[in-house]
């Protein structure tokens, strides 16, 4: 049974260009969460999708956008990409927004 | 504004003895309170939970205690093994919700030999 998978591990950037992170979620789950992991930090909630919809959002700007796909995996994409968005970004899958989550290893982004 | 506050960056802990990590947080609204473990280049992976209506919640070596009054959580874990050497993040949520979790900065436990 396979986790939560996020592809890539690893991805460098410059700034002002436009990233994309994927990750396809735990077999029968349904909701994904993504989070930013910034250096000595705890991850930040991004934002929730669930049924193909953003169902909540944290304290993120409009640059910070998703999608889920009918499969249930789902994609980030942050756009105008700034030194601060360089992070570990993790997605979460669950069962309902109310399931335990199990995250995926993570997406380290680098901005240059 | 950090909801959610581990003030010990770092915890050393002799193999055997008892591993305490705390935690704090502000919003009276948290009612769902979660434990994760996070090794390098792995994810955070569940350990323990603990709702509000409960103020202690034990599975194994780990015990979870909750002091809803003082807004504070902590983990211990007995006897502490040099496999639990990890990076721990408290969370917290609303609703019970599993995956909207607002996560500490983190506590990185050594359990020496």
């Amino acid at each position: 049974d396979a986790g939560v998978t996020q592809s890539p591990t690893h991805l460098i950037k410059t700034r002002g260009q436009q990233v994309t992170l994927r990750c396809s979620p735990k077999s029968g789950h349904d909701t994904v969460s993504w989070y930013q992991q910034a250096l000595g930090q705890g991850p930040q909630f991004i934002f929730q999708y669930y049924e193909e919809e953003e169902r909540q959002r944290g304290n993120f700007p409009d640059r910070f956008s998703g999608h889920q796909f009918p499969n249930y995996s789902s994609e980030l994409n942050v756009n105008a990409l700034l030194l601060g968005d360089s992070a570990l970004y993790l997605c979460a899958s669950s069962l309902g927004w109310r399931g335990q989550a199990f995250f995926g290893q993570g997406t380290r982004l680098t901005v240059v | 504004d950090q909801q959610v506050k581990q003030n010990s960056p770092s915890l050393s802990v002799q193999e055997g003895r008892i591993s305490i990590l705390n935690c704090d947080y502000t919003n009276s609204m948290f009612d769902y309170f979660l434990w994760y473990k996070k090794y390098p280049a792995e994810g955070p992976t569940f350990l323990i939970s603990i709702s509000s209506i409960k103020d202690k919640n034990e599975d194994g070596r780990f015990t979870v205690f909750l002091n809803k009054s003082a807004k504070h959580l902590s983990l211990h874990i007995v006897p502490s093994q040099p496999g639990d050497s990890a990076v721990y993040f408290c969370a917290a949520s609303v609703n019970n919700a599993g995956n909207m979790l607002t996560f500490g900065g983190g506590t990185r436990l050594m359990v020496k030999p």
